[in-house]
């Protein structure tokens, strides 16, 4: 058990709906960061925050936008599903970026959300 | 440009023998940092190692090792005394280290099967 957590673990939905993807990070790491995996893109970076604020965007698409709340949870909304969007969502998180020991931004993965549009 | 490449989709070890899964990467970042995840049938990402661009040995953890060669840009994860639980695809991946904004980029992976 990595310490993070993510819901729901599974979501089914249709194309055109709006779905929200919850995560909460490991204990002290105020680095959130999220990934989209497709069999056929791999394993995507999507965004990281830090304490609140937005640090790096990675390949999100606009229909894609994430926060991170005052109590370091992070929500990663996905909106217009297209069926391209079935993939697994990875939520990882880390401590503060540049904080010394490089190991202390190794990113802890949580269990995924699995996403299907039909 | 930032770029992983692990050039093996697949490969096939014996039980309790060693296997080295090859990863190479390209960064312009001063100071970076290497990561191997395995991934299980089960989904889960599951970090495995760490290796800083400025340290001066290489990182082992366990039956984990990795083989860093800062100059030829490869940190290839050498796995010794391999398990049947060894069976999973394994991810190297690379982000800069720092107070920057950094994206990670993770390789297309190499699915290791152990063979009793």
């Amino acid at each position: 058990d990595s310490g993070v957590t993510q819901t729901p673990k599974h979501l089914i939905t249709a194309t055109g709906q709006r779905v929200t993807l919850r995560c909460s990070p490991r204990s002290g790491d105020l680095s959130v960061y999220w990934y989209q995996q497709s069999l056929d893109q791999g394993l995507q970076f999507l965004i990281h925050y830090y304490n609140g604020e937005e640090r790096a965007k990675g390949n999100i698409l606009e229909r894609f936008s994430a926060q991170q709340f005052p109590d370091l949870h992070s929500e990663l909304n996905l909106s217009s599903l297209e069926l391209g969007d079935s993939a697994l969502y990875f939520c990882a998180s880390s401590g503060a970026p540049g904080a010394g020991s490089g190991v202390q931004e190794t990113q802890y993965f949580g269990p995924g959300t699995r996403l299907l549009v039909l | 440009a930032q770029k992983i490449t692990q050039t093996q989709p697949g490969m096939f070890v014996q039980e309790k023998e060693a296997v080295t899964l090859d990863c190479t990467y390209d960064t312009s970042d001063p100071s970076y940092g290497l990561f191997w995840y395995k991934q299980p049938s089960s989904g889960e990402m599951i970090f495995l190692i760490y290796q800083g661009s400025y340290d001066q040995q290489n990182a082992t953890e366990g039956r984990y090792s990795l083989n860093f060669q800062k100059a030829r840009k490869s940190a290839n994860l050498v796995i010794s005394a391999s398990q049947l639980g060894d069976s999973a695809m394994y991810f190297c991946a690379m982000r800069g280290l720092g107070t920057g904004g950094f994206k990670t980029i993770f390789g297309a992976g190499t699915r290791l099967f152990v063979k009793a």
